[in-house]
């Protein structure tokens, strides 16, 4: 089974700051690579796939990178409605999750 | 709009089974996959298994192997997910997604089954 692994388990930032979270998997999945949002009660919300593909509707201070088994999440001025859990996902063989990221106000 | 709606919260004893139901509609059904995803209190997201598209082929997860199993009804756009055994680290609140075919992402959410269990 392929393994994700986030990092850091949890940040915190001040709105406006850049935040950056790292999705390694262990071995290559090239581009399969998915990103979510969950808020606190709520299901997860998909905010990129492919690596690097916003997902329709999304704020594009938000952007994703990378390929083989290094991605990052970026959200390049963090919003109030930005305080979540971030979960990556690889879809290259069946499908796993990162154990995720909270990033709370500072 | 595409909806997933689920059934409702459920309280099992240890060793009973659990079927889950989740009832699409907004789009054609029998064209997208679905996957079921489970979040254990205040942990993270596990991918348990999906039913394909048009084939209802299945793949789970190997730690929920013969204790799982995922089926669909196309008369009613519903898909389930049946729980067997189940133990007190099966409580969890269970998601269905819509999984497009050869995309690997989960694009639509149900709103969730809190499944507990518990002597």
């Amino acid at each position: 089974d392929i393994q994700m692994t986030q990092s850091p388990s949890s940040l915190s930032a001040y709105i406006g700051d850049r935040v950056t979270i790292t999705c390694r998997a262990s071995q290559s999945i090239s581009t399969y690579l998915n990103w979510y949002q969950q808020k606190p009660g709520e299901a997860p919300k998909l905010l990129i796939y492919t690596a690097s593909t916003l997902e329709y509707g999304v704020p594009s201070r938000f952007s994703g990178s990378g390929s083989g088994t290094h991605f990052t999440l970026t959200i390049s001025s963090l919003q109030p409605e930005d305080f979540a859990t971030y979960y990556c996902q690889q879809s290259y063989s069946t499908r796993t999750f990162g154990q995720g990221t909270k990033v709370d106000v500072k | 709009q595409v909806r997933l709606v689920q059934s409702g919260a459920e309280v099992k004893k240890p060793g009973a089974s659990v079927k889950v139901s989740c009832k699409a509609s907004g789009y054609t059904f029998i064209s997208y996959g679905i996957s079921w995803v489970r979040q254990a209190p205040g942990q993270g997201l596990e991918w348990m298994g999906r039913i394909s598209e048009y084939s209802g082929k299945t793949m789970y997860t190997q730690n929920l192997q013969g204790r799982v199993t995922m089926t669909t009804d196309t008369s009613t756009n519903t898909a389930y997910m049946e729980l067997r055994s189940l133990r007190s680290d099966d409580t969890a609140v269970y998601y269905c997604t819509r999984d497009p075919l050869g995309s690997g992402y989960f694009d639509y959410w149900g709103q969730g089954t809190l499944v507990t269990v518990s002597s």
